[in-house]
């Protein structure tokens, strides 16, 4: 099992550019997420899902915009960048429910300038 | 929703001595409290979590205990080495629908050699 992987590792936007986060998770887990992490802030969640064609916000919504069309995948998407999305962005997924264990990508570190 | 909040926002401890970091939720639904570990560059991972039936866990060096009367739960790690280094994060869910995984700041422990 790969687990939780996310892609790209590293990015760099324009301000007003648009972009997808991805995240692929093969452990057939119900419940996926998007957390940013910021100094001083903890984990945020952004938005999150507990199954294919069902997602919901969280925390910090705004700026961001998901689907689940698939168990495995839940991308991320940037509608319009700002300096304010600068940030390390995690997805993670859990087998059956919030209070179950949460497995993490390696994270995203996006940059915009 | 639930607000999860850990104090502080450092701890520097010497090599051998033990540690204590608290949380404190707001939500009396909550019944599973999840610990972090996020060494530098890396994902968080679950080191150990425990739930509303039960008022402390252990797992050799670390344990966590729960006051649900207080609301707040303590991760202790004892005989603390370098490697115990590293961003914890507490975190709060409750089983049912609308549940969602809250983490609070986290805190950075430093363990001097």
């Amino acid at each position: 099992n790969a687990g939780v992987t996310q892609t790209p590792k590293f990015q760099v936007l324009k301000t007003g550019q648009s972009m997808t986060l991805q995240c692929a998770q093969d452990m057939n887990h119900e419940y996926m997420s998007w957390y940013r992490q910021d100094p001083g802030m903890g984990l945020r969640l952004i938005h999150y899902s507990v199954g294919a064609g069902i997602t919901d916000q969280g925390e910090v919504p705004n700026g961001y915009n998901v689907s689940r069309s698939t168990t495995e995948d839940f991308p991320l998407r940037l509608l319009s960048a700002a300096p304010s999305q600068t940030s390390v962005y995690f997805c993670a997924s859990c087998r059956g429910g919030w209070n179950t264990e949460a497995f993490f990508g390696q994270g995203t570190r996006l940059t915009v300038v | 929703g639930e607000n999860v909040e850990q104090h502080p926002s450092t701890l520097s401890v010497q090599e051998g001595d033990s540690a204590v970091i608290k949380c404190t939720y707001s939500d009396s639904a909550s019944n599973y409290f999840p610990w972090y570990k996020q060494e530098l560059g890396k994902r968080p991972q679950l080191i150990i979590d425990i739930r509303s039936n039960v008022g402390e866990k252990k797992d050799q060096r670390i344990a966590v205990t729960l006051n649900k009367t207080a609301k707040h739960f303590s991760l202790h790690i004892t005989e603390t080495q370098p490697e115990d280094s590293a961003v914890y994060f507490c975190a709060a869910s409750y089983t049912g629908a609308n549940s969602k995984l809250t983490f609070g700041k986290g805190i950075t422990l430093s363990v001097r050699p």
